[in-house]
């Protein structure tokens, strides 16, 4: 079945600096990829959605890029900011399956 | 537009007594969703319903646990008995359709003792 991989380190940067947050994935090829935002307490929240034909998606500050060979999504924040921490979760297509998560924190 | 409503929105209970979440998608979704999220991990879909149809219930536990959606709106989703594993918090998403973007509610924290 297939597997979602996010980083288990929770990842800390500083206020201004660019955060990248990574989902890898198996035995799959997914039509798209989401990635979502959750809060603590709180339901996720989607954010960006990646197809397979797509090697870019840009959303403001947010980025998302999908490379199929590598089996890899990457998502970055530019310019983070404190009101950017969260936990972070990647999902694979209609399959539903959900990643993890990686938890962001941004200090000012 | 109301977002996804769930209730209770905390629950304790002991170990096998019976429980049960409501949720209220958002007007017009065909399609709801309930998930379990433990405490560090992402959410694990239990059961998708398309109206009032179920597509994938493939990892519920159908030993102990229960949903339905009457009339293709309102869904309810039951634990009986519970065991202390199932301590998670209960998700209840929704979309127009099922290849959308889903829409989550708050959540159900449950505590079994």
């Amino acid at each position: 079945s297939q597997k979602i991989e996010q980083n288990s380190e929770a990842l800390n940067i500083q206020e201004g600096k660019t955060a990248t947050l990574t989902c890898n994935y198996t035995n799959y090829s997914p039509a798209y990829l989401q990635w979502y935002r959750q809060d603590p307490g709180r339901g996720p929240v989607f954010l960006l959605l990646i197809r397979e034909n797509e090697k870019e998606k840009r959303k403001e500050r947010l980025k998302v890029t999908f490379d199929t060979t590598l089996k890899q999504s990457l998502f970055h924040i530019t310019a983070s900011q404190p009101a950017d921490s969260a936990t972070y979760l990647c999902a694979l297509d209609s399959t539903l399956t959900f990643g993890k998560g990686t938890m962001l924190l941004v200090s000012p | 537009e109301a977002g996804v409503a769930q209730s209770p929105r905390y629950k304790i209970i002991e170990k096998r007594q019976s429980v049960a979440f409501w949720c209220n998608p958002i007007s017009g979704h065909a399609t709801l969703y309930w998930y379990q999220q433990i405490l560090g991990q992402g959410p694990k879909l239990l059961i998708q319903f398309q109206n009032n149809g179920v597509v994938d219930d493939s990892q519920l536990p159908k030993d102990r646990f229960s949903a339905e959606r009457l009339k293709g709106v309102d869904s309810t989703l039951k634990i009986q008995p519970a065991k202390l594993e199932d301590s998670a918090v209960y998700l209840c998403a929704s979309s127009r359709d099922r290849v959308e973007t889903q829409y989550f509610g708050p959540g159900t924290r449950l505590l079994v003792l």
